[in-house]
């Protein structure tokens, strides 16, 4: 199965920041199929990015995804409030379906 | 929009089978074409696929469960169930059921999440 691996662990910023959230796979991600996930304590994950780099809708364009192959990653362009969070990355290239162990990204 | 709710037994004992019912509303199961899916959290925990159905009967498993697990759908109730064999401490999570956003693709992220529901083991 791919391995997904995310860094930092954490993260402890102040709002207006500009996080950068890795995803590295252990193998390639076919299709660029990499998404990430916003989760706050008690909710469901929510679809943040989908293809690596298409917002899902309702996101707001702060949130950005870029990479390809094995090396992904999230940008916030500027931390608000709400975003503080843990992030998850997720390969739906191959099954099985694995996520990464999260970011956690916390207010400083 | 749909919604997803998940139900089922709190608390199961070691050994047993645990099972679990996602019920849909806003679409149905039988018709809306998507792979619907079980996803789980242990405590303090990342994510893990547990597996995905297709209407009627196709499936797609974790391989670190499959021999362990049956999903299923019931159209007379628009749900879809899982069912894990011979639980341990350790399928101790909070069980989600999702929706892919794309239909008729398996290959497609996670769009809608039920609220998940919280499954101990525990003689």
């Amino acid at each position: 199965e791919i391995v997904l691996t995310q860094s930092p662990g954490t993260l402890s910023l102040s709002p207006g920041e500009r996080p950068t959230l890795s995803c590295r796979a252990s193998q390639t991600v076919n299709s660029n199929y990499l998404a990430w996930f916003q989760q706050k304590p008690g909710q469901a994950p929510r679809l943040l990015i989908y293809g690596a780099s298409t917002r899902a809708t309702g996101i707001p364009d702060r949130f950005s995804g870029s990479g390809s192959g094995t090396d992904f990653t999230l940008t916030i362009s500027r931390l608000e409030p709400e975003d503080f969070a843990v992030y998850y990355c997720q390969q739906y290239g191959k099954t099985p379906w694995t996520f990464g162990q999260g970011t956690k990204v916390e207010r400083k | 929009q749909m919604q997803l709710q998940e139900s089922g037994p709190g608390l199961v004992k070691p050994s047993e089978t645990l099972s679990l019912t996602c019920t849909v509303s806003g679409g149905s199961v039988r018709t809306s074409n998507y792979y619907w899916a079980w996803i789980r959290q242990a405590p303090g925990k990342g994510l893990e696929w547990i597996g995905s159905v297709y209407y009627p009967a196709n499936t797609y498993y974790n391989p670190s469960l499959r021999s362990r697990l049956t999903i299923s759908v019931d159209t007379s109730k628009n749900q879809f169930s899982l069912r894990l064999n011979s639980v341990t401490a350790a399928d101790a999570a909070l069980y989600y059921c999702a929706r892919p956003l794309l239909k008729m693709e398996l290959f497609s992220p996670f769009e809608d999440w039920g609220q998940g529901i919280l499954v101990a083991v525990s003689s």
